[in-house]
């Protein structure tokens, strides 16, 4: 099975910050990588696949990089919504989710 | 607009069954693989199962297998979760998804939660 490591678990940032999260894969996934923002009881949102390619109606401000075994999710200028949960997933081979970074208000 | 809602969940004794139904809508459910997705009180998403959009092909994290089942009716547009000899560490609110890419979910149910407990 392919393991989704994610760091950090949990981020502390500010209202307009830059921030980057980081999601490393047990084995090369090409660029099967998917980025989930999820908020307190609500499910997960699709915000970015294959990587880089953002999911239609998400703000420019959300991006994406990386192949093989190393990604990065980066939020140019935090906004208020933007403080949640964010999840990787490869699907690769079947489904495997990181086990999330909690982004928070400093 | 895609419509994902999920029943079915509630409190179970350990070893005990249940039923997990989810409702779909706005879409042609039968060109989609469906698939369930849980997450325990306060930790990570955790993948549980998937079938094929021809009903055919079925998968199941190791944690579930032999003990859920899942099925789906595409002329109820629905999906189904079947689990049974159910533990503690099976409880969680359980999300179906429709899977596009066969393995990618870009839309969600808003969950039901399985509870686990004597």
């Amino acid at each position: 099975d392919i393991q989704m490591t994610q760091s950090p678990s949990t981020l502390s940032a500010s209202v307009g910050d830059r921030v980057t999260i980081t999601c490393r894969a047990s084995q090369s996934i090409s660029d099967w990588l998917a980025w989930y923002q999820q908020t307190p009881g609500k499910a997960p949102k699709l915000l970015i696949y294959k990587a880089s390619t953002l999911e239609s109606g998400v703000p420019s401000r959300f991006s994406g990089s990386g192949s093989g075994t190393e990604f990065t999710l980066t939020i140019s200028s935090l906004q208020p919504d933007d403080f949640a949960t964010y999840y990787c997933q490869q699907y690769h081979s079947y489904s495997t989710f990181g086990q999330g970074t909690k982004l928070d208000i400093k | 607009e895609v419509q994902l809602v999920e029943s079915g969940g509630g409190l179970v004794q350990p070893g005990g069954s249940l039923r997990l139904s989810c409702a779909a809508s706005g879409f042609t459910f039968s060109a989609y693989a469906m698939h369930w997705v849980r997450q325990a009180p306060g930790k990570g998403l955790e993948y549980v199962s998937a079938i094929d959009s021809n009903g055919h092909s079925t998968y199941y994290a190791n944690s579930v297998k032999g003990r859920f089942t899942i099925s789906r009716d595409d002329s109820k547009n629905a999906l189904y979760l079947q689990m049974g000899s159910l533990r503690a560490e099976d409880m969680a609110v359980y999300y179906c998804a429709r899977g596009i890419q066969l393995w990618l979910f870009d839309s969600w149910g808003q969950g039901t939660l399985v509870t686990v407990s004597s």
